[in-house]
């Protein structure tokens, strides 16, 4: 069965220092990826996707995250975190499947900025 | 530039009473979901549809019925309203062109049932 696991429920970063939130996935089949980022109180914001092709993906904001196929991650990187990137973030695996396109979510890391 | 709307943003239900969530999406997208948020638990899809009359369960259904009747709206019906039903509710659409696209959210209804 597929699934996503973010290992980190909350972490904390001085602003100006990177960032990495873990992602794994299970699915048998090549994943479409994703990374979205929510704001208190509001909805879900794309940050960036991986269907194929280069296994580093650029996205919005300066994020940026690799596809590790041999490793099943997904990792979301930022070399400078600012103080607005305080958020909850979450990792989502496409599966694709002939009732339907389906997206599965991991529980999701909350980030804490702090000065 | 409206994306995907929903309504109402808040409500508070009392046991055993009804409810729809609104959607709408101009995007005219295909697909369409619901999903709950609740904490530390992430989004759990609760039905979705691939089309104008074709709806599928998701991993949490109970206690949930939805249509489809458009291309534009995907309606959630809350029958028998419990407390467990309390949550953030997101309804999102995508478009499936040989398997790409994305997930566009709504803002969200916080839903309260005492």
């Amino acid at each position: 069965a597929q699934s996503v696991t973010q290992p980190d429920i909350h972490i904390t970063v001085s602003e100006g220092a990177s960032l990495e939130l873990r992602c794994n996935y299970s699915y048998g089949a090549t994943p479409y990826l994703f990374w979205y980022v929510q704001s208190p109180g509001q909805g879900l914001q794309l940050l960036l996707k991986y269907f194929s092709g280069d296994t580093l993906v650029q996205g919005i904001k300066g994020f940026e995250a690799e596809f590790k196929r041999s490793q099943s991650s997904f990792n979301l990187r930022k070399p400078s975190v600012h103080w607005s990137d305080a958020a909850e973030y979450f990792c989502a695996v496409k599966t694709l499947r002939d009732t339907g396109n389906q997206f599965y979510f991991g529980t999701g890391t909350s980030l804490t900025v702090i000065p | 530039n409206a994306g995907v709307t929903q309504t109402p943003k808040f409500r508070i239900l009392k046991i055993g009473q009804s409810m729809t969530l609104q959607c709408t999406q101009d995007m005219n997208h295909n697909y369409m979901y619901w999903y709950r948020q609740d904490p530390g638990m992430g989004l759990k899809l609760i039905y979705y549809s691939v089309g104008a009359g074709i709806t599928d369960k998701g991993e949490v259904p109970n206690g949930y019925n939805v249509s489809r009747s458009t291309t534009e709206d995907f309606p959630l019906r809350l029958e028998l309203a419990a407390p467990s039903q309390t949550s953030v509710y997101f309804c999102a659409s995508s478009y499936s062109i040989l398997g790409t696209g994305e997930l566009f959210f709504g803002e969200g209804s916080r839903l309260t049932v005492l």
